[in-house]
């Protein structure tokens, strides 16, 4: 059973502090890898994709994949309260390992909470 | 470019009632894919469809089904609706390629209630 774990939540910061965001998965085939916000009764949207060991800077975001260890993690910084929701994080094979597009491995998601 | 559209985005059904469910991708992709999301199971994958052809399934039970169009226009069916189908249904679109899994784009979702 592919799984990808994370932690629920909540996770409360302060307004401005740094949030860190961390998943772990269990298909080592797993090639590529997602992070996605959803808003309360709204869709998720993309933040980052995430493919190579290491950071992956974007704005406030920074991905950070580690295949060794099958751990995944985002950080947010100077955290707004604009950037509470719910954080999925997604892993996939593709087509070239054996899967195929659209085939999303989804964790549960974390709960972020911004204090202001 | 326009997102991925979905309709309806609201359903009340009763048990043993049928619904189908439409989604248009973006523009140029020809990769669709369909999700439920539950509060308890969270988002899983019910199939992808990619050139009219179902490319891969999910552990659903055959009451689930869905088909793609010339246009890339896809819809879903769930047959003899139970409680437990009650859930948002997403769709998200790709471009279709065969390499690395590809960013998946979420559309607004439908939100189903089956009582």
């Amino acid at each position: 059973q592919k799984e990808v774990e994370q932690n629920s939540g909540p996770l409360s910061v302060p307004e401005g502090a740094i949030a860190s965001l961390n998943c772990t998965y269990s298909d080592r085939g797993s090639q590529s890898f997602f992070w996605y916000r959803q808003y309360s009764g709204k869709s998720p949207e993309l933040i980052m994709s995430i493919y190579s060991n290491g950071d992956k800077e974007d704005g406030r975001f920074t991905a950070q994949l580690n295949k060794a260890s099958q751990y995944v993690s985002l950080l947010i910084r100077d955290s707004q309260p604009s950037d509470s929701a719910t954080y999925l994080c997604a892993g996939g094979r593709g087509m070239n390992y054996g899967g195929s597009q659209g085939n999303l491995i989804f964790g549960k998601g974390t709960k972020l909470s911004v204090k202001p | 470019k326009a997102g991925v559209t979905q309709t309806p985005r609201y359903l009340i059904k009763t048990r043993g009632q049928q619904v189908t469910l439409s989604c248009s991708p973006i523009s140029g992709h020809r990769s669709v894919s369909w999700y439920q999301q539950t509060p308890g199971q969270g988002l899983q994958f019910l199939f992808e469809y990619f050139s009219e052809t179902q490319r891969n399934k999910g552990n659903f039970p055959g009451r689930f089904s869905g088909r793609q169009f010339s246009n890339s226009r896809s819809e879903m069916n769930v047959s003899t609706l139970e409680l437990g189908d009650s859930a948002l249904y997403l769709c998200a679109s790709s471009p279709g390629g065969t390499g690395l899994q590809e960013t998946q784009y979420f559309g607004p979702g439908t939100r189903l209630l089956v009582l």
